[in-house]
């Protein structure tokens, strides 16, 4: 399968920070990365798509000023949760777009609290 | 709307054979995936359906009705180490995957 590293694997930050979660796709080139979210007991929620070289698409309800994603090579997409607050605390989970008809790979996730 | 259905939990015994459902509604259909996820770690993939009928690979196996919108994930001859959430996921017309809250499985000695 692909390989995908996605770092930190968690970070505790202070309300108002912003962190960066860095995902790199090692094997192959992701024109189009998927970002989701998961709070405990819940399903992954798609928040964003990026795409290389272009603006992210956000899904309804999620803040684009708020969650910021570039996408500025075929290997690298980040997410910058920016002034993160408690309710911001959940499992984020970068995903490259391998095409229509394959099964989805991901990266390892990272557990963000807000403190 | 869109949406999958499974149980939120289920237990079963060591060495026995547990089936997870999955009902699905949604604005198309383009292949139906069986994902494991233990606790604080991403998904990995276990199966794809996209036609009718039973895919095996090893002890695990999963089931695809296109016309009840339904499929199943068996898993056979369990482990401790199965102990973990399956997640059913969907992908739509648009090839988004679309994904249930997936069904917590605890296995007891």
């Amino acid at each position: 399968g692909a390989v995908v590293s996605q770092h930190p694997s968690w970070v505790i930050c202070k309300s108002g920070t912003s962190v960066k979660i860095e995902c790199r796709s090692l094997d192959f080139q992701a024109t189009t990365m998927f970002w989701y979210r998961q709070f405990p007991k819940q399903s992954l929620m798609l928040m964003a798509t990026s795409n290389e070289g272009s603006k992210a698409t956000y899904e309804q309800g999620v803040e684009k000023d708020k969650f910021l994603i570039n996408h500025a090579s075929l290997t690298l997409s980040t997410l910058t949760v920016t002034s993160a607050h408690p309710e911001d605390s959940s499992f984020y989970i970068c995903s490259p777009d391998r095409g229509m008809n394959t099964e989805a790979f991901f990266g390892q996730g990272t557990r963000l609290t807000v403190v | 709307g869109q949406n999958i259905d499974q149980p939120t939990e289920m237990t079963a015994t060591e060495g026995a054979i547990v089936q997870i459902n999955c009902t699905y509604q949604t604005s198309g259909f383009n292949g139906l995936f069986w994902y494991q996820q233990h606790a604080g770690e991403a998904p990995t993939f276990l199966s794809y359906n996209v036609l009718d009928g039973l895919e095996e690979k090893g002890r695990f196996s999963s089931f695809l009705s296109r016309s009840k919108g339904y499929s199943y994930l068996l898993l056979k001859e369990l482990q401790m180490k199965d102990s973990a959430s399956y997640l059913c996921a969907v992908k739509d017309s648009n090839y988004q995957l679309i994904w249930g809250a997936g069904t917590k499985l605890i296995i007891k000695p």
